[in-house]
């Protein structure tokens, strides 16, 4: 099984310029993230799918749109990239039960910079 | 939001010694998870461990949800124990708030 799939692994934005980040699971989990990681922190939620349909807003959302394809799909789009936004973004998706995940696990990670 | 801190930031040690890494956070939780960064950055779940005691071969972890900590052991490190750990709550839902991580370096 392949996991979490994230691509791509590394970019370079111009201030202004807009993208999009990609993200696939295998594991038939309902629930997806997206996180970013700055130097010397831990990770922040920027949105979440709770499940097929739905995407709700996370710790920092600011400046970041997404959109739940499928159940397998979760992309995140930037639509005019800040310098602010330079960081290592992460995928990652689980199986929500009650009031709990299970199987939490993560893609290996976009190191985007912008300029 | 729920506080949670981690503690050393850092860590260096020799190869074959313990350490314990200490993780409080200010409110009561649904789930506690410890995770492992390699230094090529994959982030990997070592527990889920919302209370009592895990192990793990050389890891094992304890959370006290009472008195609100959890508690990562490792034992006879490694090399390959080098990097960082994070410990992560879930409050409401599955999102996680993540600790700030300890940098764990091992030295041959």
């Amino acid at each position: 099984n392949a996991g979490v799939t994230q691509t791509p692994k590394f970019q370079v934005l111009k201030t202004g310029q807009s993208m999009t980040l990609q993200c696939a699971q295998d594991m038939n989990h309902n629930s997806m993230y997206w996180y970013r990681q700055d130097p010397g922190m831990g990770l922040r939620l920027i949105y979440y799918s709770a499940s097929e349909g739905t995407t709700d807003k996370g710790e920092v959302p600011n400046g970041y749109n997404v959109s739940r394809l499928n159940k397998r799909e979760f992309s995140l789009r930037l639509e005019s990239a800040a310098p602010s936004q330079t960081s290592v973004y992460f995928c990652a998706s689980s199986r929500t039960g009650g009031v709990k995940s299970y199987g939490y696990t993560f893609g290996s990670g976009t190191r985007l910079t912008v300029v | 939001g729920i506080q949670v801190e981690q503690s050393p930031p850092d860590l260096i040690l020799q190869e074959g010694a313990n350490s314990t890494l200490r993780c409080n956070f200010s409110d009561s939780v649904n789930n506690l998870q410890w995770f492992h960064q390699n230094p090529w950055g994959q982030l990997i779940n070592l527990f889920y461990i919302p209370s009592g005691t895990k192990q793990n071969g050389r890891l094992s972890a304890t959370t006290v949800a009472t008195e609100r900590y959890s508690l990562l052991y490792i034992s006879s490190s490694q090399t390959t124990d080098s990097g960082v750990y994070f410990c992560a709550v879930e409050t409401s839902g599955s999102r996680l708030t993540f600790g700030e991580g300890t940098q764990l370096t091992v030295n041959p």
